[in-house]
């Protein structure tokens, strides 16, 4: 089945840093992949859509600026949560999806990112 | 927009049968996903309706009713494993055929 790696698993970093989290498409390609944050015994909020070669589509409330969103590959996309505040600190998963319309989402395991 | 409702917890006992329901509320329904997500780990699919009727796989069997916006998830022979949340999704065609999630179910198995 379709595998979605997605890394690191766990990030600590301090208040006003940068941290970068990958996610890849490791056997099929992905022109889109979708960007999500779990707060604790919360569920998925989407909080972009990552295209392969444009631009990403941000929902509601979640800033561009602060989430940067690259989608360089058919394989890879990179969420960087730029200047990060202890308030970041969240449960991020990258999922993707294979071309076929009833096809499910494959998720990402995870980063949980805790910001001190 | 979407309203996906879904019980907040609930708790079964070890080879029981429980059902977790699901109400939605969309204006361009394409489908309709069930996911198992254990603490600290990403969800994982367990089925897809976009049909009327029950999708049935092992254990675990989906229902869906589009006329009443309604599904539920059935589990039989329960498991201590399956101490999960269950995560209803909606796919939208009027969104980009992105998935809304509600928000999850805790599933608490006792002995």
């Amino acid at each position: 089945g379709a595998v979605v790696s997605q890394h690191p698993s766990r990030v600590i970093c301090k208040s006003g840093t940068s941290v970068k989290i990958e996610c890849r498409s490791l056997d099929f390609q992905a022109t889109t992949m979708f960007w999500y944050r779990q707060f604790p015994k919360q569920s998925l909020m989407l909080m972009a859509t990552s295209n392969e070669g444009s631009k990403a589509t941000y929902e509601q409330g979640v800033e561009k600026d602060k989430f940067l969103i690259n989608h360089a590959s058919l394989t890879l996309s990179t969420l960087t949560v730029t200047s990060a505040h202890p308030e970041d600190s969240s449960f991020y998963i990258c999922s993707a999806r294979v071309l076929q319309v009833d096809s499910p989402l494959h998720f990402g395991n995870g980063t949980r990112l805790t910001v001190t | 927009g979407q309203n996906i409702d879904q019980p907040t917890e609930m708790t079964a006992t070890e080879g029981a049968i429980v059902q977790i329901n699901c109400t939605y509320q969309t204006s361009g329904f394409n489908g309709l996903f069930w996911y198992q997500q254990h603490a600290g780990e990403a969800p994982t699919f367990l089925s897809y309706n976009v049909l009327d009727g029950l999708e049935e796989k092992g254990r675990f069997s989906s229902f869906l009713s589009r006329s009443k916006g309604y599904s539920y998830l059935l589990l039989k022979e329960l498991q201590m494993k399956d101490s999960a949340s269950y995560l209803c999704a909606v796919r939208d065609n009027n969104a980009g055929n992105m998935l809304t999630f509600g928000g999850g179910t805790r599933l608490m198995v006792k002995p």
